[in-house]
């Protein structure tokens, strides 16, 4: 089975201070790995995912499969950043099925 | 581009009612969309994967009688709840994955309340 976990429900950073969001999967295979976020009053949208290796709003991911971790970062966090930011899993057997964690809202403090 | 509608955006119904949801991709063609339910301040769970022109995949647990899926065209996918009671109530999401990726798209939610 396969399982997403977000040991923070809530985060509250300081304007220029770095930002970790954690993550954790667990699956039997080699999973492919995204980040979403929701802004208020917005849809769910992809961030980033694993296979892309890119930085996008300034966030980054790593992989870490030693760890079976996927913690989202960035340097210096902005109050656009204030969103809820899930994690989510696919697996690699030919199913797009997407397991996501129980997120975490993400608040940047002036 | 790649735009995914619901509509409702929201509905209120009484029990032992059916309300149907839709979920449309507005800019694309969309051989598979999903469907999604949120309770509050929980995450998404995956309710049933929708593919045009054959039977939806359900989830463990999920009632394939009590939440019907049709896939008839490839931009439009409904969920009916059926015979709704209020522990049904909840913020019913789809997505959808433009044909030839494995992107999803999601809409913006519909969130139905049955008395």
């Amino acid at each position: 089975a396969q399982r997403v976990t977000q040991p923070e429900k809530l985060l509250s950073v300081f304007k220029g201070a770095p930002v970790e969001l954690k993550c954790n999967y667990s699956y039997s295979g080699s999973p492919e790995l995204f980040w979403y976020v929701q802004y208020s009053r917005q849809r769910l949208q992809l961030l980033l995912r694993h296979i892309s290796r890119e930085s996008i709003k300034g966030f980054t991911a790593d992989l870490n499969k030693g760890e079976t971790s996927f913690h989202l970062k960035k340097p210096f966090a902005q109050e656009e950043d204030s969103a809820m930011y899930y994690c989510a899993l696919r697996g690699y057997f030919g199913n797009e099925k997407l397991t996501f964690g129980t997120g975490t809202r993400l608040t940047i403090i002036p | 581009g790649a735009v995914v509608s619901q509509h409702p955006s929201w509905v209120i119904c009484k029990s032992g009612t059916s309300v149907k949801i839709e979920c449309r991709s507005l800019d694309f063609q969309a051989t598979t969309m999903f469907w999604y339910r949120q309770f509050p301040k929980q995450s998404l769970m995956l309710m049933a994967t929708s593919n045009e022109g054959s039977k939806a995949t359900y989830e463990q647990g999920v009632e394939k009688d009590k939440f019907l899926i049709n896939h008839a065209s490839l931009t439009l996918s409904t969920l009916t709840v059926t015979s709704a009671h209020p522990e049904d109530s909840s913020f019913y999401i789809c997505s959808a994955s433009p044909s030839g990726t494995d992107t999803q798209y999601f809409g913006p939610g519909t969130r139905l309340t049955v008395l």
